[in-house]
């Protein structure tokens, strides 16, 4: 199984909601990572998760809370979310932290309102 | 270069027409170049990753070469065909993280 997923495929929610983005694999990857994609522009990375443990975070605004429950599962938290963060928002995970190649979900396709 | 550039932003080519497009990058800070695959609705698919300067690498009728030194990267294909539609995202390695160019969209017309 070389395949990363993530859900929902799309989320429209509003300023004041909480909702979550979740992400798997079952490759055995020990890296996951959140990256934000705005129309026209390259994916941009938001964090990294290394064994479980956060190794990179980009100076997220708080409003994007990631979680690593376990070495399958990325989540990403959102609460309070502003009309600009409306993006498409990648997962992908890698064997190990190092420069490997990144194997990618589909992406979920968040709208702010 | 400080960032990492991609040309042409977009190609439409005849099938069976070979195509190539470039990738620039910073040249300090280099540890791989990565190449991706990314059809519209689908997951960005890895192509190729390159890490030595003078790198060859191919994949079918597809294949990649590397400069360091000067800091840019070709991607051809050969005999296009229309399922290479897609977007070619190239991404630099600089040793903590990747930083991705915003893509070479193709469009291969029957």
């Amino acid at each position: 199984d070389t395949e990363v997923t993530q859900t929902p495929k799309h989320l429209v929610m509003g300023m004041t909601n909480k909702k979550s983005l979740k992400c798997e694999q079952h490759m055995g990857h020990r890296a996951m990572y959140w990256y934000k994609q705005k129309a026209k522009k390259p994916p941009e990375l938001m964090f990294v998760y290394s064994y479980e443990k956060l190794s990179i975070n980009e100076s997220v605004p708080s409003r994007f809370s990631p979680e690593c429950p376990n070495s399958s599962l990325l989540n990403l938290h959102l609460h309070a979310l502003q009309p600009e963060d409306s993006a498409l928002y990648l997962c992908a995970s890698s064997q190990d932290p190092g420069r490997l190649e990144q194997y990618f979900g589909p992406g979920t396709r968040l709208t702010v309102t | 270069i400080l960032n990492v550039e991609q040309s042409p932003q977009s190609l439409h080519v005849q099938e069976g027409d070979s195509t190539n497009f470039t990738c620039s990058f910073p040249s300090s800070n280099f540890y791989a170049l990565h190449w991706y695959r990314w059809e519209t609705a689908k997951s960005p698919e890895a192509l190729f990753v390159m890490t030595l300067n003078g790198d060859e690498k191919k994949k079918g009728r597809i294949s990649a070469t590397l400069n360091t030194k000067e800091g840019y990267s070709y991607l051809y294909i050969k005999g296009s065909q229309p399922e290479d539609s897609a977007t070619y995202l190239c991404a630099h390695d600089n040793t903590d993280k990747l930083i991705f160019g915003t893509g070479t969209r193709l469009q291969v017309f029957p």
